[in-house]
């Protein structure tokens, strides 16, 4: 069974730091990897998606890396924003299925 | 339609009641996932579609909960007999291919936000 493992569980960064958000997996098979974003009371929003032929992955200030061997992702945000402050989530796909991590909350200080 | 649109937003129910909650997903989606997201809980896999066909159920917490999708479009989630602990989020996903290579981006709806008193 695929576990997926996000760390740190909270952020709070003053505005203008990077942000550096780690995922981990423990099946390396992997299709693909998809980092999302969650507001409050709000569904998941798709940042990036990296196949897993992909190393990394950048939109704007995000960037996403992946070390399939290794069972591990990062998603580097630059030059934090207090509308960056959410929830990050990374999933996994397994064949059909996506695994998510808990996420990590993200609170970037004015 | 632009987003993937889910019904109702949010939904209040007396126990031992029946819900249920719609899905339209983006036009041309083949494949269709439920999640469910309980109050400080991850995402829990309920249910995919591949077209009309439900390959997987197992993510079903139990035989109240039922789904299904017609026309390779709308898909409707059914809870029988609603207890407490089924309140939570329920969210819509969509996707053009599922597994394999090349594997689709997930979309997510806003979630239908289900309290069972």
């Amino acid at each position: 069974k695929q576990e997926v493992t996000q760390i740190p569980a909270a952020l709070s960064v003053p505005e203008g730091e990077n942000l550096v958000l780690n995922c981990s997996f423990t099946d390396s098979a992997i299709y693909n990897l998809q980092w999302f974003r969650q507001d409050p009371g709000k569904g998941l929003t798709s940042l990036l998606l990296i196949q897993s032929s992909q190393r990394e992955q950048t939109s704007g200030r995000l960037n996403a890396s992946l070390d399939k061997s290794s069972g591990r992702s990062t998603l580097y945000i630059a030059a934090s924003q207090p509308g960056d402050s959410a929830t990050y989530l990374c999933a996994v796909t397994n064949d059909y299925k996506l695994s998510f991590g808990a996420g990590t909350t993200v609170t970037v200080r004015a | 339609g632009a987003g993937v649109s889910q019904s109702p937003s949010n939904k209040v129910t007396e126990k031992g009641k029946d819900v249920e909650l719609r899905c339209d997903p983006i036009s041309g989606h083949t494949a269709l996932y439920w999640y469910r997201q309980s109050l400080g809980q991850g995402l829990e896999f309920l249910i995919y579609f591949q077209g009309n066909s439900a390959p997987d159920k197992s993510g079903l917490p139990s035989d109240r909960f039922s789904a299904e999708r017609t026309g390779g479009s709308v898909s409707t989630l059914t809870i029988q007999r609603t207890q407490q602990e089924d309140s939570a989020v329920y969210l819509c996903a969509s996707s053009t291919s599922v597994g394999g290579a090349g594997a689709g981006e997930l979309f997510f709806g806003e979630g239908s936000r289900l309290t069972v008193l």
